[in-house]
């Protein structure tokens, strides 16, 4: 079974433009999760796709929206970027939504690394 | 709020077993995650306490005392692909469910 992709890998990006970022989840995985992860921060929640609809949503500014399609992948987009927007984001899928179970695991994939000059 | 401890570096033998510990400030969760994460890799399941005690997976065991806030990570017959980061993380109980991660334990085996 194929793991979870994301593309592009890697990209770069000046300040003020926008992005946006693919998440393909595990063939069956409902649930897609983005993450934005910092050396400094760590691993941060964006927010959670179930569905075709957001379940929930982590602290960040509304310059970060997703969605998510009928067959489960999910875009993810950050408008009128920043230099602190610099970050590996990473995308997960589980089986079930957070909200049904407590005992998912999540599937990362390998991220897309995003510099904003 | 909700925030989770980890120390941020340890180094340990090939061979050696190496704890690494998880102290946790949280009104609430649904338990007790860890993952591993290689240098450019993406990070990986290891394991999952969902109730206090010892959960072990081969090499790996992971502990969870709900009373003490306290998690922690064993790692037993080290070997060198063990290096790697590791991150502990909590289910949020409130209506977010957000998966809230630690800020990572950089693990250096050496010969």
């Amino acid at each position: 079974k194929a793991g979870v992709t994301q593309t592009p890998r890697y990209l770069i990006k000046t300040r003020g433009q926008q992005v946006t970022l693919s998440c393909s989840p595990i063939s069956g995985h409902r649930s897609v999760s983005w993450y934005q992860q910092t050396p400094g921060q760590g691993l941060q929640f964006l927010f959670e796709y179930f569905s075709e609809t957001q379940r929930n949503k982590g602290n960040f500014p509304g310059r970060f929206s997703g969605r998510q399609f009928s067959n489960s992948r999910s875009e993810m987009n950050v408008s009128t970027l920043e230099l602190g927007d610099s970050a590996l984001y990473l995308c997960a899928s589980s089986l079930v939504g957070l909200t049904r179970t407590m005992y998912n695991e999540q599937f990362f994939g390998p991220g897309t690394r995003l510099t904003v000059l | 709020g909700q925030s989770l401890e980890q120390p941020s570096e340890v180094t340990a033998v090939e061979g050696a077993i190496v704890q690494i510990n998880c102290t946790y400030q949280t009104s609430g969760f649904y338990g007790l995650s860890w993952y591993q994460q290689h240098d450019g890799g993406a990070p990986t399941f290891l394991s999952y306490n969902a109730l206090d005690g010892l959960e072990e997976t081969g090499r790996f065991s992971s502990f969870l005392s709900r009373s003490d806030s306290y998690g922690y990570l064993l790692l037993q017959e080290l070997q060198m692909k063990d290096s790697a980061s590791y991150f502990c993380a909590v289910r949020a109980l409130d209506s977010s469910y957000k998966l809230i991660f630690g800020s990572g334990t950089r693990l250096l085996v050496r010969p």
